[in-house]
């Protein structure tokens, strides 16, 4: 079983509409990680989280340390967002970061 | 600063063929690590290290090698190139503190036929 599992595997959206993705790990962990990757392209980091909540533009990621769950949320969702979005755990053990599968994301004119 | 750097974007290698993957970071980050991403799966570790010196296997090391004799460079070594690395490759790099986010090279697409 990996160690980080993303839902859903796949979305689908119309413009505007509010988006959630959801990560669940099963370790202890230092930081909680998403990133976001274009098609073919590379991959960036949105936030960093070790707790509560943070926002970037229309972009809000939240975290529950004792339920070892974290939310990506997306708000009035745009074509641009079209992406594969990837949640990673660094453990609080060791410097190695796990990964979930990602989601990905297209979000329709 | 240029970041996390790789080459080349794209190779292809026969069966049996070695080839290095170059990677460099201007950041002075000591923790350096090589993924692979195949479809339907999460990035994997292959490779990391924590400093010059320092290097450690990961998740799928079998078939690289990799080195790390300054704190830029991370390069890493295909020995003997099969069909099961076709794969992209990306390296990346973050300071050691818990709280460090890990910045990514664009990747390397290889193929080998």
């Amino acid at each position: 079983k990996n160690e980080v599992e993303q839902s859903p595997q796949n979305l689908t959206a119309q413009e505007g509409e509010f988006i959630t993705i959801n990560c669940s790990y099963s370790v202890g962990i230092s930081a909680l990680h998403w990133l976001q990757q274009h098609p073919g392209g590379g991959i960036v980091s949105l936030f960093m989280l070790s707790s509560g909540k943070k926002k970037h533009g229309r972009l809000i990621a939240t975290i529950n340390i004792q339920e070892k769950h974290s939310s990506l949320h997306i708000t009035a969702s745009h074509p641009r967002d079209s992406a594969v979005y990837i949640c990673a755990v660094r453990k609080n053990t060791g410097n190695q970061f796990y990964f979930g599968t990602g989601t990905s994301l297209t979000v329709i004119p | 600063n240029a970041g996390v750097t790789q080459t080349p974007k794209f190779q292809v290698l026969k069966t049996g063929q070695s080839m290095t993957l170059q990677c460099a970071q201007d950041m002075n980050h000591e923790y350096m690590s090589w993924y692979r991403q195949d479809p339907g799966m999460g990035l994997r570790l292959i490779h990391y290290s924590v400093g010059a010196g320092i290097t450690d296997q990961g998740e799928v090391p079998n078939g690289y090698n990799v080195s790390r004799s300054t704190t830029e460079d991370f390069p890493l070594r295909l020995l003997s190139a099969a069909p099961s690395q076709t794969s992209v490759y990306f390296c990346a790099s973050s300071g050691l503190g818990r709280y460090n986010e890990q910045f990514f090279g664009p990747g390397t697409r290889l193929t080998v036929l």
